[in-house]
């Protein structure tokens, strides 16, 4: 079957510092990828996607790389802000069907 | 333009009532869908519609009733309102795309819908 697991939060961080949110999928065939983005009060938004093997999606200083040997697309940014504090998603479609993960929230403070 | 949006964005509302929620989406999307989100943030599919009809009806009460009156639009309606139906509700559109050898389906959400019974 179809299932994304991602680590549970809360990720606290302070500004600046280097973020790494795991996300491991389950699927048959090939896949896409995304991340989604949850700002407080507010909808999901689309962060990055990846549509094959070895693909990066990046977007807002944010990137993932699409491992299918690992069956990963973990998430990455080099220096978070304050800013970044949201809940992220990370998903798949596979046969016109979308699968998300749990969400991690991320706390970053001043 | 809003990709999709969802009417209203807080509902408070008291046990036994019914109400409505409404989306339209214009990304000329055929696949619509509702999701409810509990206060642990995890999002579960509920209904799914294509080109107005039912394709997707996950374990949901009879209450939720879906309505879609074009591909554009998908409202939801709820009978006899419960405690436990205070959540987020959102409403998503996919559509799929191509560009050269690259090709692949999208969901887009709306900005949600905060229901509170009391």
């Amino acid at each position: 079957g179809n299932s994304v697991t991602q680590m549970e939060g809360p990720v606290t961080l302070s500004e600046e510092a280097f973020l790494t949110i795991n996300c491991t999928y389950t699927a048959t065939g090939y896949p896409s990828l995304f991340w989604y983005v949850q700002y407080p009060g507010e909808g999901l938004q689309l962060l990055l996607k990846a549509t094959k093997a070895d693909d990066k999606g990046s977007n807002k200083g944010f990137e993932a790389t699409y491992r299918k040997e690992t069956t990963s697309f973990h998430l990455e940014k080099g220096s978070v802000q304050v800013s970044d504090s949201a809940v992220y998603f990370c998903a798949l479609s596979n046969f016109n069907k979308f699968y998300f993960g749990s969400g991690t929230k991320l706390n970053v403070k001043p | 333009d809003t990709a999709v949006s969802q009417t209203p964005k807080y509902l408070v509302t008291q046990m036994g009532n019914d109400k409505s929620i409404k989306c339209e989406q214009n990304l000329g999307h055929d696949t619509m869908y509702w999701y409810k989100q509990d206060s642990k943030k995890f999002l579960k599919i509920m209904f799914s519609y294509n080109n107005k009809e039912l394709i997707i009806n996950e374990t949901v009460p009879n209450r939720f009733s879906p309505k879609s009156p074009d591909k554009a639009h998908l409202n939801l309606h709820i009978n006899s309102l419960e405690l436990g139906d205070s959540a987020v509700y959102f409403c998503a559109s996919s559509g799929y795309w191509t560009g050269g050898e690259i090709s692949g389906n999208t969901i887009y959400f709306g900005e949600g819908s905060w229901l509170t019974v009391v």
